[in-house]
Order: structure tokens, then C-alpha cells, then sequence
């Protein structure tokens, strides 16, 4: 079946400007996470949504950073007034529900941005 | 708060050669523990996980890995690898009851034929 998809899959754009990242997660999927994987820094956990609840955002690194999740499915994050260090390939994942027994997290592809 | 270490940024390998990516982490609480693999220009797969019984876990293209809680590693091994293995690899913990992944920084396998 369809993986996890992610659009665009590059974008590069001026600082200062505002971009928006899609996510479509598997479908059934209830959970879905974004991370950031920048260059020499790894992957860094940025926000979750579990269904219904509240998204855990603990991750994100400053107010210009938000993330939503329309109707359980699709994810929309959203850095505003961009920065050069945001440059980085945005990864998103969704997972079967969080008690389920397979536990794995799907990756998408990614996008990568960059900030000139 | 949890931490994964990957001493080894770069691994070269000869083809056909044994290889061990060295793992280590920290936590506080128990974690389950993953390797993902990031093959060229696509997105991360799971290699393999430990989520409890047997320390040795096996998983996709003949990896596998060993847990010890002991020394708080989690060493990914192949007894002979391949072009194909080309990619990087990261190691992540996961706290129980918790959905946050926590990567190390990887470990580029280079294989040389």
C-alpha cells in the first residue's frame, strides 16, 4: 500500500519568508510525528499528534515553528519567517497507534529546505 | 532525558567483510531500541528492533543486533556485506510510554568492492 508522503519534496526559499510542509500519513495511521535531520546534527524530534489530543510540542525549537493536523490525517508545518539554520531535511512518520504491538514508526521522504 | 551515542561517523567496509556499528545509550527509564537505515535520497527504514525477550534481534537484509543492558549498548552486526549496504544507519531509543524517538547522529557505511 501507499507509504507516507511528503510535499514538495525540495523547497528552497528567501529568509524572512513563511513555508508550509505536507504530510500524508498511511492511511489508518493515527499518529503522526515530525523531525528535522540537519546537517551533522542528526534527527531531532519536533512535534507528535496522537488522534484527538493534544500535540505533544515539546520539540519544536521556537514560536516561528507550528504544526496541525486537519481531520486526523493530513499535517501542515509551518516555519514563519525563515531562518538560514532552518535549513534541514523535514522528515515526518505515522504509526499505528501508540499501545499497538508493531510499534514502528513509517518514514516519508522528506523534504529538504533551504534558506538562502 | 535520553541520549544515543554513534562514536563512529564513517565506516569503510570491503565487500564481503564483517561489520559491527557501534551503539550506546542513556536513559533514565527503560527504552525500546531501533535501527533505521537511510538509504541515498530516501527516506529512513526500520533494520530492527528490541522490544523485549531474546537480546539478539534480527532483522531485514541479514542484519542484526544484540542488546546489553549492562553496558547500555546496541551494536548493529553483518557478517558480510554488500554493495547494496551502501547507507547511512541510525540508531534510537524509545522511552516506554513514550513516542518520541531519540536518534543518534548515524553512521555513514561506506562499502568498497
Amino acid at each position: 500500500g501507499a507509504g507516507v508522503s511528503q510535499s514538495p519534496s525540495n523547497k528552497v526559499t528567501e529568509k524572512g519568508k513563511d513555508v508550509e510542509l505536507r504530510c500524508d500519513p498511511i492511511s489508518g495511521h493515527t499518529a503522526l510525528y515530525w523531525y528535522r535531520q540537519s546537517l551533522g546534527q542528526g534527527l531531532e524530534f519536533l512535534i507528535y499528534f496522537q488522534g484527538n489530543s493534544a500535540p505533544d510540542k515539546s520539540g519544536l525549537p521556537s514560536d516561528r515553528f507550528s504544526a496541525e493536523r486537519t481531520g486526523g490525517s493530513v499535517s501542515t508545518l509551518t516555519i514563519q519567517r525563515t531562518q538560514q539554520e532552518d535549513s534541514a531535511v523535514y522528515l515526518c512518520a505515522s504509526s499505528h497507534p501508540p499501545s499497538g504491538i508493531n510499534n514502528e514508526q513509517f518514514f516519508g521522504p522528506g523534504t529538504r529546505l533551504t534558506v538562502l | 532525558a535520553q541520549s544515543v551515542t554513534q562514536l563512529d561517523s564513517q565506516v569503510p567496509v570491503f565487500e564481503e567483510a564483517p561489520v559491527e556499528l557501534r551503539c550506546n545509550y542513556s536513559s533514565s527509564v527503560s527504552v525500546y531500541l531501533f535501527w533505521y537505515v537511510q538509504y541515498p535520497n530516501q527516506g529512513l527504514q526500520l533494520l530492527l528492533k528490541y522490544l523485549s525477550g531474546s537480546t539478539l534481534v534480527k532483522g531485514i537484509n541479514g542484519f542484526e543486533a544484540e542488546f546489553n543492558k549492562s553496558q547500555t549498548s546496541f551494536h548493529l552486526r553483518k557478517p558480510s556485506v554488500h554493495i547494496s549496504d551502501t547507507a547511512e544507519y541510525f540508531c534510537a531509543v524509545k522511552p516506554f510510554g513514550n513516542e518520541k524517538l531519540t536518534f543518534g547522529t548515524g553512521t555513514r557505511l561506506t562499502i568498497i568492492p
